[in-house]
């Protein structure tokens, strides 16, 4: 299986400030079509996972655009430029080339 | 709008059974991969099954290979999940999510989620 690992896996944040969260792959995610199949999710407490970014870069609709993903291979990243207040939440990096595996979460908290 | 609508959880006893649906609304389901992806309290995420539009292939995460079954109904717009041999580790909240087939990608949409509870 390809192992998802991403740091930190708690993220503490001044409003208003950057915020950058790293998944690295086991594996390289680019698959035989071209394609890496590298998502971000974010869950709001007591809420279900919503898509925030899908390959690797492309925000989803309706996603602020604070929000950006970028990486190649086996490197990841997905940034918020300001964080604001309902960005509270764990964060969640999916690959889609091998099978399907998820990171462990991110905490985001306001400090 | 599209929804997802998951039901059927609740409390089973190891090794009992139980059958989750997933309603789907607003998208043509016919021609978008399902999925089951599950989250036990607590803990992280993990996929549980994929399921092709014409059901002509399913797949399955190797901790539910042989005891979960997964269909669906395109004509009744549903999906479902037949949970048998239930083991405690299978406890977590169960979550209907769809790919996209316009950007062949996965989990552009997910349901509100149903709680399965395996517990003597």
């Amino acid at each position: 299986d390809v192992v998802m690992t991403q740091s930190p896996l708690s993220l503490p944040v001044t409003l208003g400030q950057p915020a950058s969260i790293s998944c690295r792959s086991s594996q390289s995610l680019v698959n035989s079509d071209g394609n890496t199949y590298l998502n971000w999710f974010q869950q709001r407490p007591g809420q279900s996972p919503r898509r925030l970014i899908y390959k690797v870069s492309n925000r989803d609709s309706g996603v602020p655009d604070r929000f950006s993903g970028s990486g190649s291979g086996t490197d990841f990243t997905l940034k918020i430029s300001r964080v604001e207040a309902e960005d509270v939440g764990v964060y969640y990096c999916m690959q889609g080339t091998h099978w399907i595996t998820f990171g462990q979460g991110t905490r985001l908290e306001i400090k | 709008e599209v929804q997802l609508v998951e039901s059927g959880g609740g409390l089973v006893k190891p090794g009992g059974s139980l059958r989750l649906s997933c309603a789907a609304s607003g998208f043509t389901f016919s021609t978008h991969t399902m999925n089951w992806v599950r989250q036990a309290p607590g803990k992280g995420l993990e996929w549980v099954s994929s399921i092709i539009g014409s059901s002509s292939s399913v797949y399955y995460a190797d901790s539910v290979k042989g005891r979960f079954t997964l269909s669906r109904d395109n004509a009744k717009n549903s999906l479902y999940l037949q949970m048998n041999s239930l083991r405690a580790e299978d406890t977590a909240v169960y979550y209907c999510t769809r790919d996209s087939y316009t950007t062949l990608s996965h989990f552009d949409y997910w349901g509100q989620g149903t709680l399965v509870t395996v517990s003597s």
